[in-house]
This record gives structure tokens, sequence and C-alpha cells, in this order.
């Protein structure tokens, strides 16, 4: 059973655009919620990330909205350059039994000049 | 992320032999994990580490193996290698936060391996 899942599996948006991608979890216990982003060839590294304790974070253009009722957590990429398509993965983890990662399929996004 | 190095960094190999991916890290981090990463599946975890004499299988362990060696060390095996174990492969490592209640560690990842099974 995936623990983590995520939407759309592609995007493709023009420069200057918003880019969304969007993730949703079940298990109440992950309390800590990062997106990863990776390019070609790479690993993943942390883009930013975000606890439940509160509903927005924001860094530069990169923009977490949180949603604790729903289960859902989601990353705005905006004024969306050509240098961010990479392929995004969101990712859950808690404390205790649930101390490790949990990621979802990834978005691979296209940013057009 | 050079603190984190695989090797082989590709790899092609019979169905049947045994392989072995390397992983060496100089974070000084305690936690290592060993990820595949396949197309539209996203990362799963095949095994992790919490340190040296701690190691737990991850959702898709059967096939594989681990040995953590050192605490900056964790070696990922394929027993008998198959084609659909053909994938990308993943070391991380992260470290247990001061309070060991909170999960906010960052993982690192590795530049990784890419497997071919023929």
């Amino acid at each position: 059973q995936q623990q983590v899942k995520q939407s759309p599996q592609s995007l493709i948006v023009q420069k200057g655009g918003i880019s969304i991608i969007n993730c949703a979890y079940e298990n109440t216990a992950f309390d800590y919620f990062p997106w990863y982003q990776q390019f070609p060839g790479k690993g993943p590294a942390l883009l930013i990330a975000i606890r439940p304790d509160v509903s927005e974070k924001k860094e530069g253009r990169f923009t977490i909205s949180f949603n604790k009722s729903a289960k859902q957590f989601s990353l705005h990429i905006m004024d969306s350059q050509p240098g961010d398509s990479a392929t995004y993965f969101c990712a859950a983890k808690g404390a205790y039994n649930f101390n490790k990662f949990y990621f979802g399929s990834g978005t691979k996004l296209n940013v057009k000049p | 992320d050079a603190d984190v190095t695989q090797t082989p960094r590709n790899r092609i190999t019979k169905t049947g032999k045994r392989i072995m991916l390397e992983c060496s890290q100089t974070k000084g981090h305690d936690r290592m994990y060993w990820y595949r990463q396949d197309p539209g599946l996203g990362l799963r975890l095949i095994y992790y580490s919490f340190d040296v004499k701690d190691i737990n299988k991850g959702e898709i362990s059967d096939g594989y193996s681990v040995s953590r060696q050192a605490q900056a060390k964790f070696s990922l095996s394929l027993e008998s290698a198959i084609p659909n174990q053909t994938a990308l492969y993943f070391c991380a490592t992260s470290q247990t936060h001061r309070d060991r209640d909170r999960s906010t560690d960052t993982q690192y990842f590795g530049p990784g391996t890419r497997l071919t099974v023929l």
C-alpha cells in the first residue's frame, strides 16, 4: 500500500507560470513532509520541508501548502523557469515506528521557454 | 552530493550473478539507507540502518541483503540478480536528531548506481 500518493505524474508549464504538484497521505503519525528535487543523473536533494503545525512555508519561489484535516500537501513553484525542469518527489516521515521516509511516485516537470 | 559516494555508477550484469553495490559517506551520519528508483514508482526503501549494529528491512527487501561494515560504509548485495532488479539504486544518509522523538532529519542522497540485469 502506497503511503504517499503524488500527482500528476508529469507536468508541462510555460516559463513564468505556476507549477503545482499535489500529495496525499493517510497515516496521521507522519509529522514531517519534505519535497525533494532530482535532476537527471543526480540523486534527489532536499528542496523545502514543512511540519504540520503550520499551513504554509515559503522559500523564494517555492511554497508548500499543508492541509492537515484533508491530509494533503502541495508544492507551488511560482514564476517557473526552465532550470526548474526536474523530477519532484514528496515524502512523509513520522516518529517511532514510522521513523523512516515514504516517498511519492514523483512528478516530472518540464518548463518550456 | 560528493559527501555520499556510490560505486560503481553503472553496472551491467547477467541473470544469476551476485553483485555488490557500495556506499561510503564522509558526513559522519549514523543512519544509512538503500533505495531503488523505478519510473512511475518513485523511491522505494530496500534496507535501512540506524547504526552499525542495527539493520532493518524496508518495503522491498526480498532478493537483497546488506552489510554495514562501519559507520561510513553500507553495501547492498543482490545474491542472484534477476532482470526485474534492473533499476536506479540510491544510497542515502541522515543524522538522528538529538531529540530522538523528532523526525525532521534531512536525507542526503548519493549520485546513484544504474544497474542493468540481462
